[in-house]
């Protein structure tokens, strides 16, 4: 696609249930970053995928997180048994790692979660 | 520990006037810089960037400084424009994937 899709846009769950975001790179991208941006605060890292290899899960809040992505594409961020404190917009992001100059970040729109 | 700063978290600028957004990185590690601005309910989208080699990088209106020693770099928007009012966002990486970003600045553009 023209860019990276996140869904869904809005998310309003009940404290302990769990969550599934949902994120289409832009195509050709190797790369992808899940982030989060709670009130008022600036873009946590969470995770980031490159190609085949290992992820670096060091952004992760908790083991209530996970990600994976699927066939180096689309990407899923689960929360399992989610917390108040999991409320925040999580923003998707891939690149193309061209090995040399900056490595310009993507970002899709956003899911808002909101957790009662 | 905050590796990347943006000490001002608003700022309001007269439209026609020059903006000044400042950040501050604590990692000498880092080598390249970006810039990105958020409209609400938006992605940040990129606005420009910077190697470390450099210490200067313009695209248009918009100017980016870097000094190196004192770990500090600044976005220049001039002239200011009412549309240039958003959130803007420093971010950081050493090694080219990985990057760290700051709290962010609301800038206001008065008309």
């Amino acid at each position: 696609g023209a860019g990276v899709s996140q869904s869904p846009s809005n998310k309003v769950t009940e404290k302990g249930k769990d969550v599934e975001l949902r994120c289409d790179p832009i195509s050709g991208h190797t790369a992808l970053y899940w982030y989060r941006q709670s009130l008022g605060q600036g873009l946590e890292f969470l995770i980031y995928f490159q190609g085949n290899s290992a992820p670096d899960k060091s952004g992760l809040p908790s083991d209530r997180f996970s990600a994976e992505r699927t066939g180096g594409s689309v990407s899923t961020l689960t929360i399992q048994r989610t917390q108040q404190e999991d409320s925040a917009v999580y923003l998707c992001a891939s690149s193309f790692l061209a090995g040399s100059g900056a490595n310009v970040l993507t970002f899709g729109a956003g899911s808002r979660l909101t957790v009662l | 520990d905050q590796q990347v700063k943006q000490n001002s978290p608003s700022l309001s600028v007269q439209e026609g006037r020059i903006s000044i957004l400042n950040c501050d990185y604590t990692n000498s590690m880092f080598d390249y810089f970006l810039w990105y601005k958020k409209y609400p309910a938006e992605g940040p989208t990129f606005l420009i960037s910077i190697s470390s080699i450099k210490d200067k990088n313009e695209d248009g209106r918009f100017t980016v400084f870097l000094n190196k020693s004192a770990k500090h770099l600044s976005l220049h928007i001039v002239p200011s424009q009412p549309g240039d009012s958003a959130v803007y966002f420093c971010a950081a990486s050493s090694g080219t994937y990985k990057y760290i970003f700051g709290t962010g600045t609301r800038l206001k553009v008065l008309a």
